[in-house]
């Protein structure tokens, strides 16, 4: 079974530009997130969709960063203009929700998307 | 607030050697869930173990196992006989199940990075 599929792996940019950093997730999860890591801050979420719907964006650090998912199996997250402080690495993840407390699900993660902004 | 505290910041060890990594976290909530998850320099999250709760039976799987006690707000891991290959750096992380289900916002500890000699 495919995993989470993020793209790209690797991502080169000068400040100002607009980044878009695209997520597949596993078919059939119905939740997604979007995670952040940097040597400050650790790994912190960003953003999570259930259903394709954004449910908690409070991560979000500016207006800058968005993030939409149009369907199912996929989401993106954009940061328009781009800074070097954006500099990261940035995980999508998903999952499908337990059917009960104990049974719960496994979330994974993508192999992330490792922005530079110079 | 939910937190979660990786105390060791790295450990160094030889190989053979067992190494324990310790997660202390703070929730008010009664229901929530308990996570591994190793880094590898390659950089992707791998997924070691959930936890719920209500669970605190003790799990081991190969070299590795884990002792969960609500008395002192501790998931600690443990390395048997660790190798090589067991260098990362590995994070410890809460999520309550309040999000209809899912376990997915996940606070993460700011990691242990666990060096292996051989």
């Amino acid at each position: 079974d495919a995993g989470v599929i993020q793209s790209p792996r690797h991502e080169v940019t000068e400040m100002g530009q607009e980044v878009t950093l695209r997520c597949k997730p596993i078919s059939g999860h119905d939740y997604l997130f979007w995670y952040r890591q940097t040597m400050m801050r650790g790994l912190e979420l960003l953003i999570y969709f259930n259903n394709n719907v954004p449910i908690d964006d409070s991560g979000m650090p500016e207006d800058r960063f968005s993030a939409k998912m149009p369907n199912a199996s996929f989401s993106t997250l954009k940061i328009q203009p781009s800074e070097p402080r954006d500099s990261a690495v940035y995980f999508c993840a998903s999952n499908a929700a337990g059917q009960t407390f104990t049974s719960g699900n496994t979330i994974y993660f993508g192999e992330g998307s490792w922005l530079t902004v110079v | 607030a939910q937190k979660v505290t990786q105390a060791q910041t790295e450990i160094s060890v030889v190989e053979k050697e067992d190494v324990t990594l310790d997660c202390v976290y703070e929730t008010r909530d009664t229901t929530y869930y308990l996570f591994w998850y190793k880094q590898p320099p390659s950089g992707e999250l791998v997924f070691l173990i959930r936890r719920n709760s209500f669970d605190e039976q003790n799990e081991i799987s190969g070299r590795y196992s884990w002792n969960f006690q609500k008395s002192t707000s501790s998931f600690n891991f443990t390395i048997t006989a660790s190798q090589v290959v067991d260098s990362a750096v590995y994070f410890c992380a809460l999520s309550d199940a309040n999000y209809g289900g899912s376990q997915g916002n996940l606070i993460f500890g700011k990691g242990t990075k666990l060096s292996v000699k051989p």
